[in-house]
């Protein structure tokens, strides 16, 4: 069985520009978590969606947002970058089961962002 | 507030040695309690999640941790440590209902394996 897959696994931004982040779960898997691992820094939730619906926004401005696909996979968008959004972004997928709690999260191996 | 923490930056053991990693909860109601590790350059690994019932958990790789709620702690163990057990670990739990559920994180303790 495929786990989480991510792409791309390296991005080299300027400044100001745009990224996209895409993440594809494990099938079956109806609901996807965004996480920001800034260096020296633990994971920060970010997002979550399922079902295609944003369930819930961690302590982010708005510059980052997503969406969810019919097929469930999911992108992350962070507009204007600025350099301390250098840092890993992992995804990771779960049962969603209207976010219950015993769920597991099976997690990719990441996007490392690096912002110019 | 809810919150989980890891109390050690590193921890040190010498191969063969019992390890230990320390994690602490503050969580309203019951806990859904997991440990996690990250390799080099590699995404989040499921190690074991207490849910309910036995309060030790027994997971991946040999590891094993033990729900206490009295101490409301969570602590990762191993019998004996191996090299290749140096990697990044971090406790998480589980809060909130429904929509409102997220997973919040420990700040991660670095385990250190010296042969």
């Amino acid at each position: 069985e495929a786990g989480v897959t991510q792409s791309p696994t390296h991005l080299i931004k300027t400044r100001g520009q745009q990224a996209t982040l895409r993440c594809s779960p494990i099938s079956g898997h109806t609901s996807v978590y965004w996480y920001q691992q800034a260096l020296g820094l633990g994971l920060q939730f970010l997002l979550w969606y399922d079902e295609g619906e944003e369930r819930n926004r961690g302590n982010f401005p708005p510059r980052f947002s997503g969406r969810q696909f019919p097929n469930y996979s999911s992108e992350l968008n962070v507009n204007a970058l600025e350099l301390e959004d250098s840092a890993l972004y992992l995804c990771a997928s779960s049962l969603g089961l209207a976010g219950a709690k015993q769920e597991t999260q099976y997690f990719g191996p990441g996007t490392r962002l690096l912002v110019l | 507030a809810q919150s989980v923490a890891q109390p050690e930056d590193q921890v040190n053991v010498a191969e063969g040695n019992p390890l230990t990693v320390k994690c602490t909860y503050s969580v309203s109601g019951n806990p859904y309690l997991f440990w996690y590790v990250q390799y080099p350059n590699r995404g989040l690994q499921f190690l074991l999640k207490y849910i309910t019932g036995d309060n030790l958990v027994k997971g991946s790789y040999g590891f094993e941790a033990e729900f206490n709620k009295s101490q409301t702690s969570f602590h990762l163990k191993k019998p004996s440590a191996l090299v290749s057990d140096s990697a990044l670990y971090f406790c998480a739990v589980r809060v909130g209902y429904s929509s409102a559920s997220k997973i919040i994180f420990g700040s991660g303790t670095r385990l250190s394996i010296r042969p």
